[in-house]
């Protein structure tokens, strides 16, 4: 079964240095998102993307993330300046016709800002 | 705001016995309701799901009614095996505009044999 890839499963940075974390969504999807969960809470939406655009983002998406789709395959999160409370696990989902239908998850990349 | 409540964990249960997992949750409409699972080591992946009033999701043995009249969508296996261990996350969904899934904390579930 077709699933979704996420790279690096675990990233350890500095505070104040950019990450990249990527995501393979599964081919024949057109809903791409971006999740995260910090330690002990909840699992928060961050952002949404559909027909290579941002479709909706929430009020944690602010100007020190963006996403990108480069190449039609990869669908990335960059974090431009990390502080220490970007310390999370962060899931990339993928879905066929948007979030009431199945969502499939990545596996997740663990995130430490030291 | 949509917000979902789980009941907190851990949940550790001996092998058959019977699980419940509550999840309440607050929303303007009428929500899809969802249970997803994380088996450890891997990303969430969708149980169960019930879209309005009355209805029924189950899979795996798992089963949970979407109650709108105590806005609840509470979670229950008849005899639970050790492969069952996981942690459980109970979601909604909101039409009307958001593309958001709204997640509980989750809950983690040991299955002792």
């Amino acid at each position: 079964e077709p699933e979704v890839t996420q790279t690096p499963s675990h990233q350890v940075t500095q505070m104040g240095q950019e990450v990249i974390l990527r995501c393979v969504p599964i081919s024949n999807h057109l809903y791409f998102y971006w999740y995260r969960q910090i330690l002990g809470q909840k699992v928060e939406f961050l952002v949404s993307f559909y027909n290579n655009e941002i479709s909706e983002k929430s009020e944690i998406f602010d100007d020190q993330f963006s996403v990108e789709r480069p190449d039609g395959s990869n669908f990335t999160l960059k974090i431009r300046s990390t502080k220490l409370e970007d310390s999370a696990m962060y899931f990339c989902a993928s879905s066929v016709q948007g979030s009431d239908s199945p969502l499939h998850f990545g596996n997740g990349t663990r995130l430490t800002v030291t | 705001g949509d917000s979902v409540t789980q009941m907190e964990g851990p949940v550790t249960l001996s092998e058959e016995a019977f699980l419940t997992i509550n999840c309440t949750y607050t929303a303007t409409g009428y929500p899809s309701l969802f249970w997803y699972v994380q088996y450890p080591g891997e990303g969430l992946q969708l149980l169960l799901k019930a879209t309005k009033a009355d209805d029924k999701g189950s899979n795996k043995g798992f089963e949970a009614t979407y109650r709108k009249e105590t806005t609840s969508f509470h979670l229950e296996k008849g005899s639970v095996q050790v492969s069952d261990s996981a942690v459980y996350f109970c979601a909604l969904f909101n039409q009307g505009g958001s593309e958001k899934l709204v997640f509980g904390k989750g809950t983690k579930l040991t299955v002792n044999p």
